[in-house]
């Protein structure tokens, strides 16, 4: 089965940086997404990029996708307080679109 | 903005109960998901549905999980005899005809 990982496992960067969090996976892919957890809560979905895609932007968010690498960054540009939660990228590559999820990358911004 | 909601927040039950959790997909959403978190683990796909069936579930889902779609708007995970290691969030997902899933804020369920 497919296997999301996500590196790094913990980013601590200060408010108005850039922080930028990888995704690697194994197998082909329909679409790849991006979700946000705040504090063990619910899963916010960001942004889907397809596989056919190279790059999207939305807002402060930045995917870019290389299919050849198996692998997708998540820019997230002058950062927040409010950006402090884990992120997780997840993966579909079956009829169903179930996701297959990484480990997720715990961001904390200090003010 | 219409969103999933999942009932109860928090359900605690002994080793051994039937446990069953509510979700209510956005309306006009034609495919449903539940997925699960242990503490400190990676999300995993349990089942997906469509069409009142299940079109898809995973190695975890076996004999003891069931879901419905009783009526027009709810849809539930049944539980049919708890263990320990089933403690865990559960989240619902559902999703129009496109791929981005919106997520329920979870059922934190622990086994005692």
């Amino acid at each position: 089965s497919q296997q999301g990982e996500e590196d790094p496992q913990a980013l601590s960067i200060q408010e108005g940086e850039n922080a930028t969090m990888n995704c690697s996976y194994k197998t082909s892919i329909n679409n790849l997404q991006w979700y946000r957890q705040n504090s063990g809560r619910g899963l916010v979905h960001l942004i889907l990029i397809r596989s056919n895609e190279r790059e999207k932007h939305s807002g402060r968010l930045r995917v870019t996708l290389d299919t050849s690498k198996k692998s997708s960054s998540l820019l997230i540009t002058a950062s927040r307080a409010a950006d402090t939660a884990s992120y997780f990228c997840a993966t579909d590559g079956g009829s169903n679109y179930q996701l297959i999820w990484g480990a997720g990358t715990k961001l904390i911004i200090k003010p | 903005e219409p969103e999933v909601t999942q009932t109860p927040s928090h359900q605690v039950t002994q080793m051994g109960q039937e446990v069953i959790l509510r979700c209510v997909p956005i309306s006009n959403h034609l495919y449903f998901y539940w997925y699960r978190q242990i503490l400190g683990q990676k999300v995993e796909f349990l089942v997906s549905f469509y069409n009142n069936e299940i079109s898809e579930k995973s190695e975890i889902f076996d004999d003891q999980f069931s879901v419905e779609r009783p009526d027009g708007s709810n849809f539930t995970l049944k539980i049919r005899s708890t263990k320990l290691e089933d403690s865990a969030m559960y989240f619902c997902a559902s999703r129009p005809d496109s791929p981005e899933q919106y997520f329920g804020p979870g059922t934190r369920l622990t086994v005692t």
